[in-house]
């Protein structure tokens, strides 16, 4: 079964304070790998979506990279609105989507 | 304004019944998904169909089905062989290149 495991779970970061959100998935057969911001009660908001290793996409202060066996969600200088959950999701070649379980991420002014 | 719509938004159901939820889309998206949501939890993925007429089991498949007549519409059926409902339902569709899902806003099952 394809696996997508997101770490830390919770995270907690003051104003400014940089960090990145790890998503590890299973290489075979991924043709696209997803990120979603949650707020809570709403359905998830399209963020990015990465297809080949060494691609990079940036808007605002979120960054998302793309290495051959995981992703990473770069969060600069963060204000406390872009408290949410964040969700990696991997598309594989059956066109099934998989979701992690999420990174809840709180910004203290 | 092009987008995809769940309803409704909160629903309760008696132990027993079977529920219908429902998801449009204006999307001219080929491929619909549902998932399922349980608090401080990811998405399960339960069905998703690639074109009208087609669809396949997800994970959690067990106690839930669905169809998909047209395009536009992916309405799901929680079963009284589902045991444990309560949960927060989404939708979404995704483009023919695959490039992004769309997500409704999301459907609240309570079973009373």
């Amino acid at each position: 079964e394809d696996q997508v495991t997101q770490s830390p779970e919770a995270l907690r970061l003051q104003e400014g304070e940089s960090s990145s959100l790890n998503c590890s998935y299973t290489v075979s057969g991924l043709r696209g790998l997803f990120w979603y911001r949650q707020d809570p009660g709403k359905g998830p908001e399209f963020l990015f979506t990465l297809y080949s290793a060494g691609e990079e996409k940036e808007k605002e202060r979120l960054k998302a990279t793309l290495t051959k066996k995981e992703s990473f969600l770069h969060i600069t200088a963060p204000k406390p609105e872009d408290s949410a959950t964040y969700l990696c999701a991997a598309q594989y070649n059956n066109n099934d989507m998989r979701f992690g379980a999420g990174t809840r991420l709180t910004v203290k002014p | 304004d092009g987008g995809i719509t769940q309803s409704p938004k909160y629903l309760f159901r008696k132990e027993g019944q079977n529920v219908t939820l429902s998801c449009e889309q204006n999307l001219n998206h080929d491929a619909m998904y549902w998932y399922r949501q349980d608090p401080g939890q990811g998405l399960r993925l339960i069905y998703y169909s690639q074109i009208v007429n087609d669809f396949q089991k997800g994970d959690i498949a067990e106690g839930y089905s669905v169809s998909r007549e047209k395009k536009e519409s992916f309405p799901l059926t929680v079963t009284s062989a589902q045991k444990n409902p309560t949960a927060f339902y989404l939708c979404a569709s995704m483009t023919g290149r695959n490039t992004e899902a769309f997500f409704g806003q999301g459907t609240r099952l309570t079973v009373v």
